[in-house]
């Protein structure tokens, strides 16, 4: 069965401070793996798509990296807007269509 | 492009009565998902539909929920009667279909359901 774990469900970070979150996933033939933030009140936001084991991508201060087994998501130096719940979701090949969502980790940044 | 387009933002109702949910899909998007969000089960997809046809409602609670997508741009989730174990947020998401690989879904603002 496909299974999504994310950990840890809660971080607390000082501004500035970096650390990662950790998206393990168990899919018979990965078709993509998905980061998402969302903010309270709001519908999740897409960051990153990832397609195949060693590829990274960037955007800010953010950094998602793919192996066969698992996702990070680095945070480097986080402010405090940085605050939110980071999703990771797997495609697989059972079915391309669906995607399969971890319950998510939430971070706050403290000034 | 508007992104996803969903209403009501927020219903209150009362036990028993029909809600009706609304989604507009991004222009040109094959797939259309409707979600339902609690803390206590995370995301939950539904129902999806491909190219207006309904492929997967295994996710469908019972029976009083249904969904339906007349036309490319418009689809609906209700439920009759509600119940307040449905309060959630309801989310609607499309995609595109690119065959070997999953695509990106995009996500609506939700709807926020209270039953009373």
């Amino acid at each position: 069965e496909d299974q999504v774990t994310q950990s840890p469900e809660a971080l607390r970070l000082q501004e500035g401070e970096s650390s990662s979150l950790n998206c393990s996933y168990t899919v018979s033939g990965l078709r993509g793996l998905f980061w998402y933030r969302q903010d309270p009140g709001k519908g999740p936001e897409f960051l990153f798509t990832l397609y195949s084991a060693g590829e990274e991508k960037e955007k800010e201060r953010l950094k998602a990296t793919l192996t066969k087994k698992e996702s990070f998501l680095h945070i480097t130096a986080p402010k405090p807007e940085d605050s939110a719940t980071y999703l990771c979701a797997v495609g697989g090949s059972y079915n391309t269509d669906k995607l399969i969502f971890g319950t998510g980790t939430r971070l706050q940044v403290f000034p | 492009d508007a992104g996803v387009i969903q209403s009501p933002r927020h219903e209150v109702t009362e036990m028993g009565q029909e809600v009706t949910l609304r989604c507009k899909p991004i222009s040109g998007h094959d797939y259309l998902f409707w979600y339902r969000q609690t803390m206590m089960r995370g995301l939950e997809l539904l129902i999806y539909f491909n190219n207006n046809v309904p492929i997967d409602d295994s996710g469908m609670p019972e029976d009083r929920f249904s969904a339906k997508m007349p036309n490319a741009s418009f689809s609906t989730l209700k439920i009759q009667p509600s119940e307040p174990r449905d309060s959630a947020v309801y989310f609607c998401a499309s995609s595109l279909v690119l065959g070997q690989v999953t695509d990106t879904q995009y996500f609506g603002p939700g709807t926020r359901l209270t039953v009373l």
